[in-house]
């Protein structure tokens, strides 16, 4: 299985903030990889698609990069309902598999 | 708008079986573009998926390794709707449950998650 690796595993930031957090494939997965943002008792919301492809209804301020094994979430300026644990999934290889999650706390 | 309703026990003896069942609205479990997953979410495990069924020209089925030898997932095309069997459960299978349409390996929807704890 492909592993995926998140980091860091939490930040601590203000409302306003630029916060750019980074995913690596343990092999190469083209850009096969999506972003998912969990809140507190809720499921995971599929934020990226294909490693940059904003899916309808996203705030623009998220965005995604990369390709190969290495990726990048970035909210440009974090706002107040942005504060939630955001996860990578790569979807090159069966079977499908996560990141172990990146949370963003209020400073 | 698609949206997967989940319900079943949330308590589980150890060596029984957990049944959980996912009712899909605005979509049809017999689709031919996407499949209809199992995810569950731990603290130790993190998010795993478990596994999927989807139709193409027939019924397919694909498990994850680590539970493929307990495992059935089934779709019932007269309550459009699907189903997870997870045998001979111990504390380690306790956590959060997920259903999940997937479309190209992406969950664009997710069911409201069910805690399933195995205790006796």
């Amino acid at each position: 299985d492909i592993q995926m690796t998140q980091s860091p595993s939490s930040v601590s930031a203000s409302v306003g903030d630029r916060v750019t957090i980074t995913c690596r494939a343990s092999q190469g997965i083209s850009s096969w990889l999506a972003w998912y943002q969990q809140k507190p008792g809720k499921a995971p919301k599929l934020l990226i698609s294909a490693a940059s492809s904003l899916q309808s209804g996203v705030p623009s301020r998220f965005s995604g990069s990369g390709s190969g094994t290495d990726f990048t979430l970035t909210i440009s300026s974090l706002q107040p309902e942005d504060f939630a644990t955001y996860y990578c999934q790569q979807a090159n290889s069966f079977p499908p598999t996560f990141g172990g999650g990146t949370k963003v706390e209020i400073k | 708008q698609i949206q997967l309703q989940q319900s079943g026990p949330g308590l589980v003896k150890p060596s029984q079986t957990l049944s959980l069942t996912c009712a899909i609205s605005g979509d049809s479990v017999s689709s031919n573009s996407a499949a209809w997953n199992w995810i569950r979410q731990s603290p130790s495990r993190g998010l795993e998926w478990l596994g999927r069924t989807y139709q193409r020209s027939k019924w397919y089925n694909d498990y994850a390794v680590s539970v493929k030898s307990r495992i059935t997932i089934n779709p019932d095309t007269s309550k459009n709707q699907f189903s997870l069997q997870l045998n001979s459960v111990t504390p380690e299978d306790t956590a959060v449950y997920y259903c999940a349409r997937g479309k190209d390996e992406y969950f664009y929807y997710w069911g409201q998650g069910t805690l399933v704890t195995v205790s006796s």
